[in-house]
């Protein structure tokens, strides 16, 4: 079975420019999350799909960042204009459920943003 | 508001030693509990997660944590080590209840490395 996947690995961009990211989660999973982890901190939650509805994007940082999941199969995130606080490794992660069993997130390899 | 304290970003031990990397979170209610590892260019994989039940948990390769209610801790050990083992580990909380159970909160990650 395959597993998350997510394209590209890496991605090197200049300050102003649209960068657009791509996950494809495991098949079957209803359930897609991103997470972002910035140099030095935290992994954070960014937002939950179910299916093609976004349930939860409380941790988005701003408007210049959006999320789709036409189709509720694969899901693309776009920044932009991108910034340089945007740099960081973007992960995706997807469960069969959210709660009790099938509940657990299976995450992809991310991908590396650098602004310049 | 649920955080999650990783002491020590960096642990070296000598392979055969034993492995204990601290984790403490912070949460109105006790939470679920998971530890993760990232190995070079992949994606996170969940070592064990503790819900409810019995507090010591046991996990993959060897790896088990503890769940302490009073000391609000989660510490993942192994009794030796091995050069495999090698990896960043994250800690991770999320709500036992409610709509939100599928966020997960993380500490910044322990590298953890593995002397010869």
């Amino acid at each position: 079975e395959a597993g998350v996947t997510q394209f590209p690995s890496h991605s090197v961009i200049e300050k102003g420019q649209t960068v657009t990211l791509r996950c494809d989660p495991i098949s079957g999973h209803d359930n897609l999350y991103w997470y972002r982890r910035v140099m030095g901190k935290e992994i954070k939650f960014l937002l939950h799909f179910v299916k093609e509805s976004k349930q939860d994007e409380s941790g988005m940082p701003n408007n210049r960042f959006l999320a789709e999941r036409t189709g509720g199969t694969y899901s693309t995130l776009k920044v932009q204009p991108a910034e340089l606080e945007d740099s960081g490794v973007y992960f995706c992660a997807s469960s069969f459920r959210t709660g009790g069993w099938g509940n657990e997130q299976f995450f992809g390899p991310g991908t590396r943003l650098t602004v310049l | 508001a649920q955080s999650v304290t990783q002491l020590g970003s960096h642990v070296s031990v000598s392979e055969g030693a034993l492995v204990l990397l601290r984790c403490n979170y912070s949460s109105s209610v006790p939470p679920y509990l998971f530890w993760y590892v990232q190995y070079p260019n992949q994606g996170l994989q969940l070592l064990l997660k503790y819900t409810t039940g019995a507090t010591l948990v046991k996990g993959i390769n060897g790896f088990e944590a503890e769940f302490k209610k009073s000391e609000t801790s989660f510490h993942l050990t192994k009794p030796s080590a091995h050069m495999s083992d090698a990896a960043e580990y994250f800690c991770a909380v999320s709500p036992n209840s409610g709509g939100s159970n599928y966020k997960l909160t993380f500490g910044k990650g322990t590298l953890l490395t593995v002397n010869p």
